[in-house]
Parts: C-alpha cells; structure tokens; sequence
C-alpha cells in the first residue's frame, strides 16, 4: 500500500542548531512531494514542493528540501532554527500528480529550547 | 494571494442534528478542492474530492449519504455532516487546488457533537 512515514513524531532542537525531518514514501514512480508547516489555530502553509528537476529545493522562512530518488526520502532541512519554527510539519505525497488529494505523514512535532 | 477560507471556526451540535461547513477561495477559483479530516495529534486523511458542477469522489470508507459534498461554484464548496454523531467529532480542513498543482489548505473547522 501507498504510504509516508515520518519516522519522528517528536524532535527537539536547540534554538540555532539545525534542523532534519525525514520523510519516506512507498510507491514505485516519482510522486509528487510537499512539506507542509501547521501551527496551532492556523491553517497548513506550503513551506515547499518537489515535483521534478532539481533534487534540491528551497522553500519559504529558511528550509529546504532533498529528493533521494534512491532512498525514496524528501528530507527536511533548515540550518539555524528560530523559536517561531516551534510547529507540526507534515509531509504529503500526491500520487498521480499535484491534482490529487494527497496522502499524509504523521507529523512530526517540532519543539525549541531556547 | 492563495487564501482558503472555513467557516465556521467551530461549531457544536447536538446528536443526530445536521452541520454544514464552508469552504472559500477568496483570492483564486479553484476547480477542485478537497475535504480532509483530522483526529486530534494525528495526520490527515483525505475524505473525498469534490470537483465543481459534478459529483464528489469519495474516499474508500467514507460515507457518501453522510458527508454531504456540493461545489456549486468555482469558489465555494460544502460540507454537511447528516445526522452528526459523537464519533463524527473531528477537525474538518478543506484546501482549494490552486496555481502549480498545489493544495491551498483551510484553517479547519473543529466540530464537536454532543
């Protein structure tokens, strides 16, 4: 079955290190892929997206993102994390394209210490 | 520009009472937009897609008679829950298919019913 794994549902980081969120999706083809930021009472902001092209993609508020084709993965990255980046980030695959309803992780809950 | 909205916020009914829920593109039209359903500290799961002027696709397991989907226009789509039970509780966030195949997602809408 198609499925995304985020395999952390809880990091902590220190404000100012970096950050890694990793996501891992199970399908065969290339879909499409997005990280999504939620904070509380707010609505899922689009932080990026991979739909080809470059592996390496930059995205709002400092993230990035990397497609390992070999590792089925979409990683997320920021260098220096700030307290406002406190958040649940969710990956999201759409499998028969960016049209289709997506497929979610589980989130994982990202807390700063100061 | 890219803004989904839901109304309302919240909403409280009483068992076997009906809920309708809003979803608007304000600033874009969106042809297709979906409805996904969120348990509380868990992921998204998509409920159904609903394309304008016809009918919506549901997801397998979700009751159509139930989940009332209508997209009258290009910026406007609904969701009634028919005769609301407890476990019909949830968080209900839309999100509007926008430019470059990308879900503009809601700010959600938590029903509870007693």
């Amino acid at each position: 079955a198609q499925s995304v794994t985020q395999p952390d549902i809880h990091i902590t980081v220190s404000e100012g290190a970096s950050l890694e969120l990793r996501c891992n999706y199970s399908y065969g083809a290339t879909p499409y892929l997005f990280w999504y930021v939620q904070s509380p009472g707010q609505g899922l902001q689009l932080l990026l997206k991979y739909f080809s092209g470059d592996t390496l993609v930059q995205g709002i508020k400092g993230f990035e993102a990397e497609f390992k084709r070999s590792q089925s993965s979409f990683n997320l990255r920021k260098p220096s994390v700030h307290w406002s980046d406190a958040a649940e980030y969710f990956c999201a695959v759409g499998w028969g394209g960016g049209a289709d309803g997506l497929t979610f992780g589980k989130g994982t809950h990202l807390i700063i210490q100061p | 520009g890219a803004v989904v909205s839901q109304h309302p916020s919240r909403v409280i009914c009483k068992s076997g009472t009906s809920v309708k829920i809003e979803c608007r593109s304000l600033d874009f039209q969106a042809t297709t937009m979906f409805w996904y359903r969120q348990f509380p500290k868990q992921s998204l799961m998509l409920m159904a897609t609903s394309n304008e002027g016809s009918k919506a696709t549901y997801e397998q397991g979700v009751e159509k008679d139930k989940f009332l989907i209508n997209h009258a226009s290009l910026t406007l789509s609904t969701l009634t829950v028919t005769s609301a039970h407890p476990e019909d509780s949830s968080f209900y966030i839309c999100s509007a298919l926008g430019a470059g195949e990308t879900q503009y997602f809601g700010p959600g809408t938590r029903l509870l019913v007693l």
